[in-house]
Formats: structure tokens, sequence, C-alpha cells
């Protein structure tokens, strides 16, 4: 089982759209979890930091994790064609920022 | 601030030859960069950690004489991929960890990339 299962999409929702999208992990015992946003043919940046279960809400995106199910989720509101990218869910293994195992990560696409 | 620069952005060479990437921290000094590989529709995978002045720690299955990492100094390593082959074609990503006792201390900011292309 792969350290951190996401998936695969691609995702296509009209512009307004709330988003969900999702990643689960296999080891209980991380505890770091982001999410970047990578358009085409550019490195990823990072959206959101969390640390431990609960929601952290930043403008428009919300993320949320899950321990108990080992469930990690971003959630785009009001979403904009600019939103459109691919989105990965990392997290670092062995904690602290060595070593982050990427999700294959989600495309997606919002319509106008 | 946290800019993380690579050149070069794009790269076309023949098969057998030897290319150079860099990576450099343009406002921040980096001690740790990452170097890492992602082909089509796939995620990023780490190849190896970079620590200024000493030798790079390589993933497994990346094989350290063919893709040699350098970190002379706080703001640039370079990655070299050597007698290059059409199977290493593939988008090199590097990334730089946050300044030492800084805020953004456990944060990693990536480069735009670079496109290998080995015909």
């Amino acid at each position: 089982q792969k350290e951190v299962e996401q998936d695969p999409g691609p995702l296509s929702v009209p512009e307004g759209a709330i988003v969900s999208l999702n990643c689960t992990y296999s080891n209980s015992a991380f505890q770091y979890f982001m999410w970047y946003r990578q358009y085409s043919r550019k490195g990823p940046e990072l959206l959101m930091y969390t640390y431990s279960s609960g929601n952290k809400e930043d403008g428009r995106f919300t993320a949320q994790v899950d321990k108990s199910s080992k469930y990690i989720s971003l959630f785009i509101r009001d979403s904009q064609p600019s939103d459109s990218a691919t989105y990965l869910c990392a997290t670092p293994p062995q904690g602290g920022s060595e070593k982050l195992v990427f999700g294959k990560g989600t495309k997606l696409t919002v319509n106008p | 601030g946290a800019v993380v620069s690579q050149h070069p952005s794009r790269v076309i060479c023949k098969s057998g030859t030897s290319v150079k990437i860099e990576c450099r921290s343009l406002d921040f000094q980096a001690t740790t960069m990452f170097w890492y590989r992602q082909f089509p529709k796939q995620s990023l995978m780490l190849m190896a950690t970079s620590n200024e002045g000493s030798k790079a720690t390589y993933e497994q299955g990346v094989e350290k004489d063919k893709f040699l990492i350098n970190h002379a100094s706080l703001t640039l390593s370079t990655l070299t991929v050597t007698s290059a082959h059409p199977e290493d074609s593939s988008f090199y990503i590097c990334s730089a960890r946050g300044e030492a006792g800084g805020p953004s201390y456990n944060e990693q900011f990536f480069g735009p990339g670079t496109r290998l292309t080995v015909l």
C-alpha cells in the first residue's frame, strides 16, 4: 500500500461549485499534511498546511483531517476558473519537512 | 519572499550528453534543497536531499553516479544528469527548505521545474 493515495480524477466542475479533493494515508503516525497546487508545467505551491485533526480555513479553501479514518480533504468554495490546476496532497513521513511524500494529484478543471 | 528559481526551464539534448540544472533560492539561504522528478500524470518522486557543504542523500533506486548533485553554497544546488538517455526525459523540480531559525523552516518552496527531453 502506498503511503499516500489520492483520487486520480480528473475532476470537472462548473464555476461556483464546491469542490472536494481527497486523500488517504497509510500510517497513523503521520501528523502533518499539506495541500499543494500545481499549474501546468510549473512547480507546486503550498496552499494549506495542517497538523493533527480538524479543520483549517483560509479564504475559499478548507483543509480537513480525519485521523480516525486516515482521510484528508481539501474543499474549495465558490470555485473559479483560476482554480483549474492539479492538487497534490503531501505528508512528511518522518516529521518536519524532510522527504515529502506526495499523492498522485487530482487534476481539477473549473469551467466558466 | 521565499522564491526559488530553476535554470533552464526547458532543455533538449542528444542521448549520451550531460545536462546541468541549477536551483537557486533568490531571497533566502537554504541549507537543504531537494530534487524531485515528475513523469507525466505521475506524482513528484523525491530523488535526493542536498545539504550545503556535504554529500547528497539519494533515495533508493536513484543512481548517484548518474544524477550528480552539488550544493556548494547556501543559495545554489545543481543537478547534473550524466550520459542522459531518453528514459531520463522528465520534469525535474527542486525545492528549498526555509531558512534555519525562520518562521518557514518547516516549509518547502518549489522551483518552477525544468523539462528535460532526451532525443
